[in-house]
């Protein structure tokens, strides 16, 4: 599968706990995006990155989110101490730079209980 | 701040009826704008876009037109087929220093296409 990718599809957990999410895109794509979306709702951007550069964070990105980028390859997503609040999807996209065209993963669908 | 506004929340039409989604806008910069097609649990697929230097495009059974000065967007799907039930998404992005396109979806519509 030469798609975008991540880990773990789903995950539980308790209120208080860390979480981290991974994302592997496309090969050859340098652009990554990470979003978050609400049942019944349209995807809401979270931040942003160019090859291993942030370039940009949503205001709905707060102080217990944090994501990387290492190597501009994979990127972590990681969220500490957990609210119910943040129940959701979290999802990738990728694009190369030449391009608008962002691809999607399938997703993190995250229950926090 | 910047937002799309998408209609109807939810369609539901008969095998061989078209169906019109339409897609409103805030932002005047913006120049891309995607549709993507979510089924049931999978990941948002690219379907069709449009660019903000062209009035309509199409793709065998699906067209998106564009009024830039109105600052709306429609997806029109011909034909249609029960393989079609899904959500579609409607985006708009604008291009900014370094290139990057962060998408602002609408809420989405749940088409429903009854045999």
């Amino acid at each position: 599968d030469t798609g975008v990718s991540q880990d773990p599809r789903h995950k539980i957990t308790k209120r208080g706990q860390n979480v981290t999410f991974r994302c592997d895109p496309i090969s050859e794509h340098n652009r990554l995006y990470w979003y978050r979306q609400t049942l019944g709702q349209g995807p809401e951007f979270l931040t942003y990155f160019q090859n291993e550069a942030q370039l940009e964070k949503s205001r709905l990105l707060s102080d217990r989110f944090s994501a990387e980028r290492p190597k501009g390859s994979f990127s972590t997503l990681e969220i500490q101490r957990t609210e119910q609040g943040d129940s959701a999807m979290y999802l990738c996209a990728s694009r190369v730079a030449e391009t608008y065209e962002q691809y999607f993963g399938p997703g993190t669908r995250l229950t926090v209980t | 701040g910047e937002n799309v506004e998408q209609h109807p929340s939810t369609l539901s039409v008969q095998e061989g009826d078209s169906a019109v989604i339409k897609c409103t806008y805030s932002d005047s910069a913006s120049n891309y704008f995607p549709w993507y097609k979510q089924e049931l649990g999978k990941r948002p697929q690219l379907i069709i876009d449009i660019r903000s230097n062209v009035g309509e495009k199409k793709d065998q059974r699906i067209a998106v037109t564009l009024n830039k000065t109105a600052k709306h967007f429609s997806l029109h799907i011909t034909e249609t087929q029960p393989e079609d039930s899904a959500v579609y998404f409607c985006a708009a992005s604008r291009l900014v220093g370094g290139g990057y396109n962060k998408l602002i979806f609408g809420a989405g519509t749940r088409l429903a296409v009854h045999p």
